[in-house]
C-alpha cells in the first residue's frame, strides 16, 4: 500500500533563511509524486509535481523538490523563505493508473518569523 | 474557470441531523473524491468515484454515503451526524493527464454539536 510519512509537523524558520520540508513515501513502482500547499482557511494547491524525468522539479513559488528513489524521498526546498509562505505543506503519492486516489502525508506547518 | 466548487462554506448541525455536502467540477474530470481533514492527521479519503455510476470505499467511510449523480457532481451525505464528524471536508477531482494532479475545493467547515 502506498504510503507518506513527512517527519517534521511543525517548522519555524526566519525570513530569508532557507527551507526544506522532508517527504519520505513508500510505494512498489515509480510513483507520482505531488507537493501541495495549504494557507489558512483555504483549500490546497498544486506546488509541484514529478513522475519522471530530470529529479530536480521547479515549482510555482520559487519551490523546487528533488526526487531520491534510493532514499525513498521527496523534499521540498526553498532558498528563501518569505512570510507569505507561512501555511501547512502536504507531500502526496499517486499511482499510475488515473483513477487511484492521492494518498497525502500529515503535513508540515511552516511558521516563519521576522 | 471554477474548477471544484463546494457548497456550503461552513455548516453547524445538531447530532443526529443530517445533511448533503455538494461538489461540483468543470473540468470534465471522471474521478472525484470526498476527503476529510483533521488537526495532525491529513487528509483523510472518505469515498471516491473512479466514473460517473461508481464509487468505492476509502479509508474512513462510516457514517457517510456518496452519489455521483452526474459526471459533474459528487455529493457526500451525513445521515446521523455525530460530534465525531467534525471536520472540514474537501471535494477533489483529478483529470487524466501526463501527471494526473488532484484539483481541490475551499473545503466546507462543519461542526456537530
Amino acid at each position: 500500500a502506498q504510503s507518506v510519512t513527512q517527519p517534521d509537523i511543525h517548522i519555524t524558520v526566519s525570513e530569508g533563511a532557507s527551507l526544506e520540508l522532508r517527504c519520505n513515501y513508500s510505494y512498489g513502482a515509480t510513483p507520482y509524486l505531488f507537493w501541495y500547499v495549504q494557507s489558512p482557511g483555504q483549500g490546497l494547491q498544486l506546488l509541484l509535481k514529478y513522475f519522471s524525468g530530470d529529479t530536480l522539479v521547479q515549482g510555482i513559488k520559487g519551490f523546487e523538490a528533488e526526487f531520491k528513489r534510493s532514499q525513498s524521498s521527496f523534499n521540498l526546498r526553498k532558498p528563501s523563505v518569505h512570510w507569505s509562505d507561512a501555511a501547512e505543506y502536504f507531500c502526496a503519492v499517486g499511482a499510475f493508473s488515473g483513477n487511484t486516489p492521492l494518498v497525502f502525508g500529515k503535513g508540515t506547518r511552516l511558521s516563519v518569523i521576522a | 474557470n471554477a474548477g471544484v466548487t463546494q457548497t456550503p462554506k461552513f455548516q453547524v448541525l445538531k447530532t443526529g441531523q443530517s445533511m448533503t455536502l455538494q461538489c461540483a467540477q468543470d473540468m470534465n474530470h471522471n474521478s472525484m473524491y470526498w476527503y476529510r481533514q483533521d488537526p495532525g492527521m491529513g487528509l483523510r479519503l472518505i469515498y471516491y468515484s473512479a466514473s460517473e455510476g461508481t464509487t468505492d470505499k476509502g479509508e474512513v467511510p462510516n457514517g457517510y454515503n456518496v452519489s455521483r449523480l452526474n459526471k459533474r457532481e459528487f455529493s457526500l451525505r451525513l445521515e446521523s451526524a455525530a460530534p465525531s464528524q467534525t471536520s472540514v471536508y474537501f471535494c477533489a477531482s483529478k483529470g487524466t493527464g501526463i501527471i494526473p494532479e488532484a484539483f481541490f475545493g475551499q473545503g466546507t467547515r462543519l461542526t456537530v454539536v
